[in-house]
This record gives structure tokens, sequence and C-alpha cells, in this order.
């Protein structure tokens, strides 16, 4: 167990909805990463935030959008989804802003099922 | 943007032999990781690497740093069936600007163990 804990594990939804996926960081880390795994792409970056603010950013669609909360918890949302949207969404989190020895530790993962 | 090429994608070994995997990029890293997945669940850090030419182990596994900076290899000893998995190298690279710690992640070697 990591620590890092993400809700929902599944979820299934029709093309044109919005869901939001919720990740809770490990105690202490103040960076949240938010990572797509899919057959064909592998694990891609999204977006990383930082004590409440946006760090880096990765591939993510202006479909996505994320967000860091006071209490450092992160939602990633995810709007007008399409069939290729489907894929393993993974939340991690690091102490620090990354680099040098800051670790990332991923949590189990939401399977997102686009029908 | 960065990629790393990681083989082989896939093993069958028989129980007790030695595994191998590596990974090159294109580009220089600060730091090498490497990452177990099992099947639903999220990555799990195996080892790190930060210097060049280091050379780590945990346990039946060793994974060392290539003096160039562009390469990983991950031995695993003696396999065992829990050592069925998806394994995925990944690169971290130097700091240069918002998002440059980000971590860029092999395809992953997908390892069967034979009883």
């Amino acid at each position: 167990d990591s620590g890092v804990t993400q809700t929902p594990k599944h979820l299934i939804t029709a093309t044109g909805q919005r869901v939001t996926l919720r990740c809770s960081p490990r105690s202490g880390d103040l960076s949240v990463y938010w990572y797509q795994q899919s057959l064909d792409q592998g694990l891609q970056f999204l977006i990383q935030y930082y004590n409440g603010e946006e760090r880096a950013k990765g591939n993510i669609l202006e479909r996505f959008s994320a967000q860091q909360f006071p209490d450092l918890h992160s939602e990633l949302n995810l709007s007008s989804l399409e069939l290729g949207d489907s894929a393993l969404y993974f939340c991690a989190s690091s102490v620090e802003a990354g680099g040098g020895t800051d670790t990332q530790y991923f949590g189990p993962g939401t399977r997102l099922t686009v029908l | 943007g960065q990629q790393l090429n990681q083989s082989p994608q896939s093993m069958f070994i028989q129980e007790g032999e030695d595994v191998s995997m590596n990974c090159t990029s294109s580009s220089i890293f600060n730091t090498w990781l490497w990452y177990k997945q099992d099947p639903g669940e999220g990555p799990v850090l195996l080892i790190a690497l930060y210097k060049a030419g280091e050379l780590t182990s945990n346990g039946r596994l060793t994974a060392q740093f290539g003096i160039t900076r562009k390469d990983s290899f991950l031995n695993i000893s003696a396999s065992i069936p829990s050592d069925v998995g998806i394994y995925f190298c990944a690169g971290q690279g130097a700091y240069s600007g918002a998002g440059s710690y980000q971590l860029t992640f092999g395809k992953g070697t997908k390892l069967s163990v034979i009883p």
C-alpha cells in the first residue's frame, strides 16, 4: 500500500459525459501528479500540482482539467468524454515539487470505461 | 519529447532463471527509476538510481544507471512466480523550467514466469 488513495476504482460512463476522479496523496506529500495509461500509449504524464498550484503540464487535453485543494487532495475532471478516453488514470504523490531524490508513489488507479 | 526505448517487450522464463531488461534514451536523465505493475494495480517503485554509474540492489533485483546517463538496466536473479508483472523504467530529466521534473516512462516489459 503506497498510501495514495484514489476513488472510484471503476467508472463506466457514456460518450459526451463528464466525470471527476479523486486522489488523496500520502500524508505529508505536497505534490500530486496525474497520469493516463492506455494500451497503445503506455503511461503518459498529464499534470502536476504542488501545494495547490499547477506546477507542470504534460499531454493533457483541453477537455481535461485538474485542481488541488487546500487539504492537498486533487481532482481530475474529464469532460465531453470520447471512446478514446477509456484508460487507467493514476495519481502519484511526492513530498516536494520533484527532482533530486523526490520519489513519486502511485495510487491504485481509476479504470474509466467510456461506452 | 523525450522517449524511452524499453526492451524486451515481453519475456517468458522458467522459474529460477535470471532476467535482464533495459532502457535506452536519446536524452540524458538525472534519475532512473524502475517500477513494477501488477494487473489492476498502480506501479510500485522497485529501485531508484540517482548517480551515473550507480549500481543498486533490492533483494534479488539489481539495477544500474548507465555512465552516459542515457540508459539503465534491471536484473532479477533466481526468478519466482510472484515476479510476474509488467516492469517499467522511468527517467527524470534536469530542471529547465516548469514541467521538466515529470517522469518519462518506457512502454514496459511483461514478464511471465513458468513454474
